[in-house]
Protein backbone atom coordinates (compact mmCIF):
# COMPACT_ATOMS: atom_id res chain seq x y z
CA UNK A 1 0.00 0.00 0.00
CA UNK A 2 3.39 2.29 0.99
CA UNK A 3 4.67 1.52 -2.69
CA UNK A 4 5.44 4.23 -5.57
CA UNK A 5 5.98 2.05 -8.79
CA UNK A 6 8.11 4.38 -11.26
CA UNK A 7 8.31 3.67 -15.37
CA UNK A 8 9.88 3.59 -17.03
CA UNK A 9 13.47 2.77 -15.77
CA UNK A 10 15.56 4.48 -18.55
CA UNK A 11 14.86 6.53 -20.84
CA UNK A 12 16.74 7.95 -24.14
CA UNK A 13 15.53 11.57 -25.71
CA UNK A 14 16.75 13.77 -28.38
CA UNK A 15 17.51 17.30 -27.54
CA UNK A 16 14.55 19.12 -27.75
CA UNK A 17 12.05 16.58 -27.46
CA UNK A 18 10.05 15.85 -24.40
CA UNK A 19 10.77 13.04 -21.67
CA UNK A 20 8.00 11.20 -19.92
CA UNK A 21 8.28 9.53 -17.00
CA UNK A 22 5.31 8.16 -15.01
CA UNK A 23 4.35 6.83 -11.31
CA UNK A 24 1.88 5.58 -9.57
CA UNK A 25 0.52 4.60 -6.05
CA UNK A 26 -1.67 2.79 -4.47
CA UNK A 27 -2.39 4.82 -0.74
CA UNK A 28 -4.92 7.08 -0.91
CA UNK A 29 -4.23 9.30 1.91
CA UNK A 30 -1.34 10.69 0.03
CA UNK A 31 -1.52 14.40 -0.60
CA UNK A 32 1.62 15.48 -1.61
CA UNK A 33 3.78 14.73 -5.00
CA UNK A 34 7.11 16.02 -5.27
CA UNK A 35 9.58 15.00 -8.16
CA UNK A 36 13.63 14.93 -7.39
CA UNK A 37 16.56 15.48 -9.71
CA UNK A 38 20.09 14.01 -8.67
CA UNK A 39 22.84 14.10 -10.73
CA UNK A 40 25.43 11.76 -9.70
CA UNK A 41 27.32 11.79 -6.44
CA UNK A 42 25.15 14.49 -5.46
CA UNK A 43 21.71 14.68 -3.10
CA UNK A 44 18.10 14.55 -4.75
CA UNK A 45 17.17 18.04 -5.53
CA UNK A 46 13.42 19.40 -5.39
CA UNK A 47 12.14 20.30 -9.31
CA UNK A 48 8.59 20.60 -8.60
CA UNK A 49 5.93 19.50 -6.49
CA UNK A 50 1.66 18.85 -6.66
CA UNK A 51 -1.00 18.42 -4.84
CA UNK A 52 -4.16 16.40 -5.21
CA UNK A 53 -6.52 19.51 -5.90
CA UNK A 54 -4.90 20.27 -9.20
CA UNK A 55 -4.63 18.02 -12.32
CA UNK A 56 -1.74 19.82 -13.63
CA UNK A 57 0.95 22.50 -12.57
CA UNK A 58 3.74 23.92 -14.93
CA UNK A 59 7.08 25.06 -14.09
CA UNK A 60 9.20 26.29 -17.23
CA UNK A 61 9.99 23.42 -18.89
CA UNK A 62 8.50 21.06 -16.39
CA UNK A 63 4.93 19.84 -15.99
CA UNK A 64 3.16 17.69 -13.43
CA UNK A 65 0.31 15.75 -14.72
CA UNK A 66 -1.97 14.27 -11.84
CA UNK A 67 -4.98 12.02 -12.55
CA UNK A 68 -6.39 11.39 -8.78
CA UNK A 69 -8.92 8.86 -9.52
CA UNK A 70 -6.63 6.58 -11.55
CA UNK A 71 -3.66 7.32 -8.72
CA UNK A 72 -1.08 8.41 -11.30
CA UNK A 73 1.05 11.11 -11.98
CA UNK A 74 3.79 12.58 -14.33
CA UNK A 75 6.50 14.40 -14.96
CA UNK A 76 6.83 15.73 -18.59
CA UNK A 77 10.04 17.90 -19.70
CA UNK A 78 9.71 19.97 -22.69
CA UNK A 79 11.97 21.31 -25.06
CA UNK A 80 14.42 18.39 -23.20
CA UNK A 81 18.30 19.41 -23.17
CA UNK A 82 21.64 17.56 -22.39
CA UNK A 83 21.67 19.28 -18.84
CA UNK A 84 18.67 17.20 -18.28
CA UNK A 85 20.77 14.09 -18.52
CA UNK A 86 20.12 12.86 -14.41
CA UNK A 87 17.70 10.27 -12.54
CA UNK A 88 14.60 11.33 -11.71
CA UNK A 89 12.24 10.17 -9.09
CA UNK A 90 9.02 10.60 -8.02
CA UNK A 91 8.10 10.71 -4.35
CA UNK A 92 4.84 10.79 -2.23
CA UNK A 93 3.50 11.39 1.02
CA UNK A 94 0.69 12.40 3.28
CA UNK A 95 -1.99 10.74 5.74
CA UNK A 96 -0.61 9.86 8.81
CA UNK A 97 2.83 9.48 7.91
CA UNK A 98 3.90 12.92 7.94
CA UNK A 99 7.24 13.61 5.51
CA UNK A 100 7.94 10.53 5.39
CA UNK A 101 8.07 10.46 1.46
CA UNK A 102 8.40 7.47 -0.56
CA UNK A 103 10.26 7.08 -3.23
CA UNK A 104 9.84 5.30 -6.60
CA UNK A 105 12.40 3.67 -8.40
CA UNK A 106 14.05 6.26 -10.46
CA UNK A 107 14.40 6.97 -14.03
CA UNK A 108 17.68 7.67 -15.56
CA UNK A 109 17.08 10.26 -18.06
CA UNK A 110 19.93 10.64 -21.00
CA UNK A 111 18.95 13.48 -23.67
CA UNK A 112 21.57 13.34 -26.95
CA UNK A 113 22.69 16.43 -28.49
CA UNK B 1 20.46 29.86 -1.11
CA UNK B 2 19.83 27.98 2.41
CA UNK B 3 21.44 24.81 1.88
CA UNK B 4 21.40 21.65 3.55
CA UNK B 5 24.77 19.97 4.57
CA UNK B 6 26.56 17.17 5.28
CA UNK B 7 29.80 15.93 7.08
CA UNK B 8 31.91 13.76 6.53
CA UNK B 9 31.69 13.31 2.44
CA UNK B 10 32.97 9.99 2.58
CA UNK B 11 33.13 7.55 5.93
CA UNK B 12 34.86 4.33 5.64
CA UNK B 13 35.06 2.15 8.69
CA UNK B 14 35.17 -1.23 9.50
CA UNK B 15 32.38 -3.91 10.44
CA UNK B 16 31.09 -3.86 14.23
CA UNK B 17 32.68 0.01 14.27
CA UNK B 18 30.24 2.90 15.64
CA UNK B 19 30.00 6.10 13.44
CA UNK B 20 28.44 9.36 13.27
CA UNK B 21 27.11 11.26 10.45
CA UNK B 22 26.54 15.00 10.75
CA UNK B 23 24.50 17.03 8.84
CA UNK B 24 23.36 21.22 9.24
CA UNK B 25 19.77 21.64 8.21
CA UNK B 26 18.37 24.71 6.69
CA UNK B 27 18.58 27.08 10.12
CA UNK B 28 15.04 28.13 10.10
CA UNK B 29 13.25 24.25 9.20
CA UNK B 30 11.45 22.93 12.19
CA UNK B 31 11.07 18.99 10.60
CA UNK B 32 14.51 16.76 9.95
CA UNK B 33 14.83 13.55 8.22
CA UNK B 34 17.85 10.49 7.37
CA UNK B 35 17.56 8.68 4.21
CA UNK B 36 19.49 6.10 2.62
CA UNK B 37 20.32 5.20 -0.90
CA UNK B 38 22.16 2.05 -1.59
CA UNK B 39 24.28 2.71 -4.68
CA UNK B 40 21.96 1.94 -8.13
CA UNK B 41 18.41 1.70 -5.74
CA UNK B 42 15.79 4.11 -4.92
CA UNK B 43 16.05 6.02 -2.04
CA UNK B 44 14.94 5.14 1.51
CA UNK B 45 13.23 6.69 4.45
CA UNK B 46 14.65 6.31 7.84
CA UNK B 47 13.73 8.44 10.06
CA UNK B 48 11.82 12.28 10.90
CA UNK B 49 12.62 14.13 13.63
CA UNK B 50 10.83 17.29 15.32
CA UNK B 51 10.34 18.91 18.69
CA UNK B 52 13.16 16.68 19.88
CA UNK B 53 11.88 13.85 18.91
CA UNK B 54 11.35 10.73 16.72
CA UNK B 55 8.17 11.40 14.54
CA UNK B 56 8.58 8.23 12.72
CA UNK B 57 10.82 5.35 11.88
CA UNK B 58 11.03 2.66 9.30
CA UNK B 59 11.90 -0.98 9.90
CA UNK B 60 15.11 -0.12 9.02
CA UNK B 61 15.76 2.34 11.87
CA UNK B 62 16.17 -0.46 14.19
CA UNK B 63 18.35 -0.49 17.62
CA UNK B 64 21.71 -0.08 16.66
CA UNK B 65 20.40 3.71 14.93
CA UNK B 66 19.86 7.25 16.76
CA UNK B 67 19.52 10.66 16.12
CA UNK B 68 20.37 13.18 18.15
CA UNK B 69 20.05 16.99 17.63
CA UNK B 70 22.54 17.87 20.23
CA UNK B 71 22.59 21.54 19.93
CA UNK B 72 20.63 24.12 17.44
CA UNK B 73 22.43 23.95 14.43
CA UNK B 74 23.36 20.17 14.31
CA UNK B 75 21.02 16.48 13.25
CA UNK B 76 23.34 13.82 13.36
CA UNK B 77 22.63 10.33 12.90
CA UNK B 78 24.41 7.23 14.76
CA UNK B 79 25.15 3.74 14.27
CA UNK B 80 26.66 2.08 16.64
CA UNK B 81 27.59 -1.35 15.06
CA UNK B 82 28.01 -1.16 11.50
CA UNK B 83 27.07 -3.94 9.25
CA UNK B 84 28.22 -4.51 5.58
CA UNK B 85 24.78 -4.14 4.21
CA UNK B 86 24.80 -0.41 5.71
CA UNK B 87 27.10 0.59 3.15
CA UNK B 88 24.89 3.49 1.51
CA UNK B 89 24.82 7.31 0.70
CA UNK B 90 22.92 8.68 3.50
CA UNK B 91 20.97 11.73 2.88
CA UNK B 92 20.15 14.58 5.94
CA UNK B 93 16.67 16.83 4.87
CA UNK B 94 14.75 19.16 6.36
CA UNK B 95 11.70 21.08 5.98
CA UNK B 96 9.99 23.70 7.70
CA UNK B 97 6.67 22.41 7.55
CA UNK B 98 5.49 18.85 8.39
CA UNK B 99 4.95 17.70 4.48
CA UNK B 100 6.10 20.51 2.46
CA UNK B 101 9.45 20.79 0.29
CA UNK B 102 12.06 18.54 1.80
CA UNK B 103 15.62 19.89 0.97
CA UNK B 104 18.36 17.46 0.82
CA UNK B 105 22.01 17.89 1.86
CA UNK B 106 24.58 15.87 -0.75
CA UNK B 107 25.23 13.19 1.50
CA UNK B 108 27.89 10.83 3.43
CA UNK B 109 28.90 8.06 1.21
CA UNK B 110 29.32 5.66 4.01
CA UNK B 111 31.29 1.96 3.42
CA UNK B 112 31.95 -0.12 6.24
CA UNK B 113 35.03 -3.09 5.08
Amino acid sequence: QQQVKQSPQSLIVQKGGISIINCAYENTAFDYFPWYQQFPGKGPALLIAIRPDVSEKKEGRFTISFNKSAKQFSLHIMDSQPGDSATYFCAATGGTSYGKLTFGQGTILTVHP
Amino acid sequence: EPEVTQTPSHQVTQMGQEVILRCVPISNHLYFYWYRQILGQKVEFLVSFYNNEISEKSEIFDDQFSVERPDGSNFTLKIRSTKLEDSAMYFCASSYQGYNEQFFGPGTRLTVL
